[in-house]
């Protein structure tokens, strides 16, 4: 099942902070974050694992209850190159394959100067 | 490394006719996907191969479609007789992942490295 992002648009001025979020209805295992720029391949952002770990890089992070099974991506002090479309991707069993990553429609981020 | 790469880019086709996708995927990656992805929709998966052998096909892929990855290298996606409804970015991914049995399988930490896709519209 489809995992459900919010909101499914933003805009925000250069520096401000954005949050993205996803969630499911069923148990998590981990979440796969990327970004996809128009009429380019999605990119790997980051995976977070059961235990409601924190990551990140740059400015970029995110976290993951994996109690509430749902995790939020969180963009700080936003730049140009952030807007595009974020994807979280959720597994949700030990299933050796990434057929079990199932894809939510997406958060489109637009960054202004 | 190179990237993944998809050929062509574009393809128009009319109703009823087949058509082939080419992704070539890094090169020491042993895995690779498939995916389908329409207008404001995330990717869907539709078939992964590990090596030369195609392990799983979802249910979104009819009898029309058809997948092979030759040794283990490139893959190619037919669509045969086509239909409007196959309108759509086809996405080829890869990963290097680790056999399950061969050390610690750490399929949760599996990135995949997506092409740029081939965006096919059916008149």
């Amino acid at each position: 099942q489809q995992p459900v992002q919010s909101p499914q648009a933003v805009i925000l001025r250069e520096g401000e902070d954005a949050v993205i979020n996803c969630s499911s209805s069923k148990a998590l295992y981990s979440v796969h974050w990327y970004r996809q720029k128009h009429g380019e391949a999605p990119v790997f952002l980051m995976i977070l694992l059961k235990g409601g770990e924190q990551k990140g890089h740059d400015k970029i992070s995110a976290s993951f209850n994996e109690k509430k099974q749902q995790s939020s991506l969180y963009l700080t002090a936003s730049q140009l190159s952030y807007s595009g479309t974020y994807f979280c991707g959720t597994r949700d069993s030990y299933s050796g394959s990434a057929r079990q990553l199932t894809f939510g429609s997406g958060t489109q981020l637009t960054v202004l100067p | 490394d190179t990237g993944v790469s998809q050929d062509p880019r574009h393809k128009i086709t009319k109703r009823g006719q087949n058509v082939t996708f080419r992704c070539d995927p890094i090169s020491e990656h042993n895995r690779l996907y498939w995916y389908r992805q329409t207008l404001g929709q995330g990717p869907e998966f539709l078939t992964y191969f590990q090596n030369e052998a195609q392990l799983e096909k979802s249910r979104l892929l009819s009898d029309r479609f058809s997948a092979e990855r030759p040794k283990g290298s490139f893959s190619t996606l037919e669509i045969q007789r086509t239909e409007q409804g196959d309108s759509a970015m086809y996405l080829c991914a890869s990963s290097l992942g680790k056999v399950r049995g061969t050390g610690s399988f750490r399929l949760s930490n599996e990135k995949l490295f997506f092409g740029s896709g081939t965006q096919l519209s059916v008149l």
